[in-house]
This record gives structure tokens, C-alpha cells and sequence, in this order.
């Protein structure tokens, strides 16, 4: 079975644009979590969405915004890009909040720089 | 952001020997989780513990969740150089998010 799938591997963009990431949950997982990772530090969490609806987001600006497809796969867009927002975004894919345990399972990561 | 205290911060040890990290947090959770990443990659899973005072072994690898649920060890015997990485213990909450609370990390590095 395919793991979580992450689009594209790296990035670089310059201050003020705009990006979106991409993320692939395991199939049957329903959930998508997306964290921010800093050089030396560990992941910090950013959004997540369970069937399509934002469950529990973390404390990011609103210049981070995220979405959820009927497919389950989501996007992570973030505007206006600050220099400071250079890191390694990661996605995690679980079953869902609302089913007791929901170990998080996550994929290789997008690389992002800017410049 | 909000990071879990992660001990050692770092720690060179020869192959063979075993390895002892702990995390202690000032909140309580209901399920701790020990995740492995290497450089550039993104954090594999390792153990996953549900219940306080619960051990569990996954391999060379034995976690326990703290009876007072706010606080974890990780054990890793007879050291190999592919345990070379950073660790990173997780908490996390249940409820209408489930998101994950990172430590501060581990650093193992292995010599011959």
C-alpha cells in the first residue's frame, strides 16, 4: 500500500509570493494534519482537517490557509511568504479525531525556501 | 509553539550499547508516540502507547507511557549505526483535534 504522498519534494520561492502544497493521505484515512518544521526544532502543528472540515488549527497566521478534497487529499496554501517561513512542511495522514486513537502516519515532506 | 522537554538533547554512543531518552510535559496526555526522522525525510513511526504506566517493545525498542500521563521513556538496546537519527517523542490530545505535540528531540549518533 502507497504511504502518504507529498507534492512537490522542494521548493524555493522569493518573499511576498504565494505557495501551495499538496498532501495524499494512506488510502481509507479520512484525516490530513499539517505541521511545520523548522531547522532544529521539532514539527509544529498547523491545520487539521477531517472529512473535509478543519478540526483544530495551531497557532499560524492567517496568511496559512488549508483545504480538504472529497478525495481526502488536502492542500496547504500559505501568502505572502515571510523569509522566516522557510521549513520542511510535513503531512500526516490518520483515520480521523472521532475514532479513539488516531495514530498519525507522515510523508517525506516539501522542502520550502525563500529567498 | 509549545515543545515537550526532550532529554538528552544529543548523545554519542558505541554500537552495542543501550540508549535511554525520556520527555516530560507539563500537560497531561492521553496517547504517547516516539517518532524516528532522519535528515531531510520525513518522522517514521516507532512505538505508539495508548494507556498510562503501558510498555511496549517493537524490537530492540521498549516505550512507557507515565502513570501520570505526562511523561514517556524510549529504550533502545544493543545499538546498530541505522539507529542513527534524531527521535522525537509526540503527545497527543483526543477530541475534536488530535493534533500532536512534539519534544524537542534526540539526537543519537553511533561510533564503530
Amino acid at each position: 500500500d502507497a504511504g502518504v504522498t507529498q507534492s512537490p519534494t522542494h521548493l524555493i520561492k522569493t518573499r511576498g509570493q504565494q505557495v501551495t502544497l499538496r498532501c495524499s493521505p494512506i488510502s481509507g484515512h479520512k484525516s490530513v494534519s499539517w505541521y511545520q518544521q523548522v531547522l532544529g526544532q521539532g514539527p509544529q502543528f498547523i491545520f487539521q482537517y477531517y472529512e473535509k472540515e478543519e478540526r483544530g488549527r495551531g497557532n499560524f497566521p492567517d496568511r496559512f490557509s488549508a483545504r480538504q478534497f472529497p478525495n481526502y487529499s488536502s492542500e496547504l496554501n500559505v501568502n505572502a511568504l515571510l523569509l522566516g517561513d522557510s521549513a520542511l512542511y510535513l503531512c500526516a495522514s490518520s483515520l480521523g479525531p472521532s475514532r479513539g486513537t488516531d495514530t498519525q502516519y507522515f510523508g517525506p515532506g516539501t522542502r520550502l525556501t525563500v529567498l | 509553539g509549545q515543545q515537550l522537554n526532550q532529554s538528552p538533547q544529543s548523545m554519542f554512543i558505541q554500537e552495542g550499547e543501550d540508549v535511554s531518552m525520556n520527555c516530560t510535559s507539563s500537560s497531561i496526555f492521553n496517547t504517547w508516540l516516539w517518532y524516528k526522522q532522519d535528515p531531510g525525510e520525513g518522522p517514521v513511526l516507532l512505538i505508539a502507547l495508548y494507556k498510562a504506566g503501558e510498555l511496549t517493545s517493537n524490537g530492540r525498542l521498549t516505550a512507557q507511557f507515565g502513570i501520570t500521563r505526562k511523561d514517556s521513556f524510549l529504550n533502545i538496546s544493543a545499538s546498530i549505526p541505522s539507529d542513527v537519527g534524531i527521535y522525537f517523542c509526540a503527545g497527543q490530545e483526543t477530541g475534536t483535534a488530535s493534533k500532536l505535540t512534539f519534544g524537542t528531540g534526540t539526537r543519537l549518533q553511533v561510533t564503530l
